[in-house]
């Protein structure tokens, strides 16, 4: 089955780029989809970050889009996720997911990895 | 302020059956299909509806969801005890060119 797991420092640094790999086992993401990152601040909702997709081409939200950077790897059927000048306010779960098409379908999911920004 | 307002909370006791409703726009919910998400206690959102009405495999028939114009709603019938968890509306925008996400709806079984 297909399984998503995210990797990563769980502390970073405030002004900081915060840097976090998926890791996709049971798919080739050669094959297609779109894999997106989203992200959850503690006790809060979901939030989209970004969505690429395996030929590179990538969709970002508009509220991060001039500090994130996302690639995927297909030798190593991963993609990342880059979020430059970070604060405290980027401390959340963070997700990676396996789209279907450019849609709001999500169905599969990493288990999160926390990240924390400190001063 | 969430794209897609949603009830923080909902409750129902075993056995009952529960609403919880999303409320969205033109741009994401009235062009596009509705997905819902259950996330369960300190663990990943999981896929419970997708395309507006259509379960996944493993999701059981409990679980319903419908769309009229800019507005959806997941309904759980037979309410269980681990039926309790955190719901999320989410719909592709086609202003934002991403998915959004409800503000989430706590559901209690008392």
């Amino acid at each position: 089955q297909v399984q998503l797991q995210e990797s990563g420092p769980g502390l970073v640094k405030s002004s900081e780029t915060l840097s976090l790999s998926c890791t996709v086992s049971g798919y080739s993401i050669s094959r297609g989809y779109h894999w997106g990152w989203i992200r959850q601040p503690p006790g809060k909702g979901l939030e989209w970050i970004g969505t690429i997709f395996h030929t590179g081409s990538t969709y970002f939200n508009p509220s991060f889009k001039s500090r994130v950077v996302m690639s995927v790897d297909t030798s190593k059927n991963q993609f990342s996720l880059k979020l430059s000048s970070v604060t405290a306010a980027d401390t959340a779960i963070y997700y990676c997911a396996r789209n279907v098409r450019l849609t709001a379908e999500l169905d599969h999911w990493g288990q999160g990895a926390l990240v924390t920004v400190s001063s | 302020q969430s794209v897609l307002p949603q009830p923080p909370s909902a409750s129902g006791t075993p056995g009952q059956r529960v609403s919880i409703s999303c409320s969205g726009s033109s741009s994401n919910i009235g062009s596009n299909t509705v997905n819902w998400y259950q996330q369960l206690p300190g663990t990943a959102p999981k896929l419970l509806i997708y395309a507006n009405s259509q379960r996944p495999s493993g999701v059981p028939d409990r679980f319903s969801g419908s769309k009229s114009g800019t507005s959806a709603s997941l309904a759980i019938s037979g309410l269980q005890s681990e039926d309790e968890a955190d719901y999320y509306c989410a719909a592709w925008d086609d202003s934002l060119n991403g998915p959004v996400f409800g503000g989430g709806t706590k559901l209690t079984v008392l």
